[in-house]
């Protein structure tokens, strides 16, 4: 069974600045997709960014990127130029590509505090 | 379009009583997931229905816990009796298969006194 791990239970930043979130996986498989969600107080969960394992190119969406290390199997996510609506608790996901099976498992999170 | 619509969104319940959560998923969807978020364990996947067929239910905890998907537009989580370990936050999400990103709800808080 593929397992997700998120060692930081909680990070911080001032507003401006840049955090790192770190994730790593196990898994057997060679393709597959890896999230980050974000979940603020409100409860949603919101996709931040995506990434497919066979592309080497690591995913940008505007401030949020993303260091995919295949080999380490690790997932890193950057979030520069913070800001206070970042706040929140964020979530790494694996999903794997079998198209009979598309759900996806979750590491246990990351609280992210950001400060003025 | 209203995205993923889970009710109620707080309960609070005694032990023992039976608890109905419903969640209606994004239209043209045809993949729904019940995930149960709670501080110990995280988000845990509950049960996977694709085209309101359950595909794996081998999240739900026990026999207490029961899903049904009677058409594309609604289904139910049950529990019953429920205990005060099943105080949670459920979430219920959609999605068009594939790799296509999940739609979540903004999930139903459920406290068992």
């Amino acid at each position: 069974a593929q397992t997700v791990t998120q060692s930081q239970p909680e990070m911080s930043v001032q507003e401006a600045e840049t955090v790192t979130l770190s994730c790593t996986y196990d898994t057997s498989e060679s393709d597959y997709y890896l999230f980050w969600y974000k979940q603020p107080p409100s409860r949603q969960m919101i996709l931040v960014i995506r990434q497919e394992a066979y592309k080497q190119q690591n995913a940008t969406e505007n401030r949020f990127s993303v260091n995919f290390q295949k080999a380490a199997k690790s997932f890193s996510l950057k979030i520069s130029d913070s800001q206070l609506g970042d706040a929140a608790m964020y979530f790494c996901a694996y999903r794997t590509a079998d198209s009979g099976y598309s759900t996806l498992t979750f590491g246990k999170g990351t609280m992210l505090l950001v400060s003025p | 379009d209203a995205g993923v619509i889970q009710s109620p969104r707080h309960e609070v319940t005694e032990m023992g009583q039976e608890v109905t959560l419903r969640c209606k998923p994004i239209s043209g969807h045809n993949s729904l997931f019940w995930y149960r978020q709670t501080m110990m364990r995280g988000l845990e996947l509950l049960i996977y229905f694709n085209n309101n067929v359950p595909i794996d239910d081998s999240g739900m905890p026990e026999d207490r816990f029961s899903a049904k998907m009677p058409n594309a537009s609604f289904s139910t989580l049950k529990i019953q009796p429920s205990e005060p370990r099943d105080s949670a936050v459920y979430f219920c999400a959609s999605s068009t298969g594939g790799w296509e990103k999940l739609f979540f709800g903004s999930g139903t808080q459920l406290s068992v006194l």
